[in-house]
C-alpha cells in the first residue's frame, strides 16, 4: 500500500524566509504533483514532476524529485503571504492512472 | 488548460436523502476521479470512472452509497445516497490531461444536518 507522508503539517514563517517541504513516499512510483489549496477553494496544479532528478521552478517555488529517495521536496525562496495556502504532493501508483495525496502542509506566512 | 465545471458548489441536506453532483469537462478524457475531502483532511479517493464501464471503487467505498455515472467522455455524476452527517464534506472531481497532470473541479461542500 502507498503511503504519502508531508512534513511540516503546519509551517509558520516571516516573510522573506526560505523554507523546505518534504514528500516522502513508501513505494515506487513514476509521477509526482504538487497542489496548493486556498481555504474554501479547489486544488490549483503547481508542478508535474515526471522523471529522477526532476527539478520545476515557478516563481518563489522549487519542486524536485528523487525517485530513489522516494522524496520530493518543495522550496520555498523569499517567502510572501501571498502564499499563504496548503500545500499538497499526490504520488502516483505504478501502472495506474490512481494518484494518492499526502496529508498536507497549512503554511501561513506571517507578514 | 482544461476547465472542469462542477455543480452545486454547496448544499445542506437533510439525512436520509440523495444528492447528485455533476462534472463537465471542456475536452474529452478518458478517466475521471472522485474524491472526498473531509474538513481539515488530505483528499481521499472514492473511485475512478471510465466511460463505458463501471465504476472502480476504492476500499471503503461501495457503489450502493456512492453510485457514480459516466455517459459520455466529457461528463460524471457522483450521488452520495441515503446521507448522514459523516458524509459532510467537500466532494471533488477531477481528470487527467496527458503530461499536464490532474486537473480538479471547484469542488461541492456538503453538509448534512
Amino acid at each position: 500500500e502507498l503511503k504519502v507522508e508531508q512534513n511540516p503539517l503546519f509551517l509558520s514563517m516571516q516573510e522573506g524566509k526560505n523554507y523546505t517541504i518534504y514528500c516522502n513516499y513508501s513505494t515506487t512510483s513514476d509521477r509526482l504533483y504538487w497542489y496548493r489549496q486556498d481555504p474554501g477553494k479547489s486544488l490549483e496544479s503547481l508542478f508535474v514532476l515526471l522523471s529522477n532528478g526532476a527539478v520545476k521552478q515557478e516563481g518563489r517555488l522549487m519542486a524536485s524529485l528523487d525517485t530513489k529517495a522516494r522524496l520530493s521536496t518543495l522550496h520555498i525562496t523569499a517567502a510572501v503571504h501571498d502564499l499563504s495556502a496548503t500545500y499538497f504532493c499526490a504520488v502516483g501508483l505504478t501502472g495506474t492512472y490512481k494518484y494518492i495525496f499526502g496529508t498536507g502542509t497549512r503554511l501561513k506566512v506571517l507578514a | 488548460s482544461a476547465v472542469i465545471s462542477q455543480k452545486p458548489s454547496r448544499d445542506i441536506c437533510q439525512r436520509g436523502t440523495s444528492l447528485t453532483i455533476q462534472c463537465q469537462v471542456d475536452s474529452q478524457v478518458t478517466m475521471m476521479f472522485w474524491y472526498r475531502q473531509q474538513p481539515g483532511q488530505s483528499l481521499t479517493l472514492i473511485a475512478t470512472a471510465n466511460q463505458g464501464s463501471e465504476a472502480t471503487y476504492e476500499s471503503g467505498f461501495v457503489i450502493d452509497k456512492f453510485p457514480i455515472s459516466r455517459p459520455n467522455l466529457t461528463f460524471s455524476t457522483l450521488t452520495v445516497s441515503n446521507m448522514s452527517p459523516e458524509d459532510s464534506s467537500i466532494y471533488l472531481c477531477s481528470a487527467l490531461f496527458g503530461d499536464y497532470g490532474y486537473t480538479f473541479g471547484s469542488g461541492t461542500r456538503l453538509t448534512v444536518v
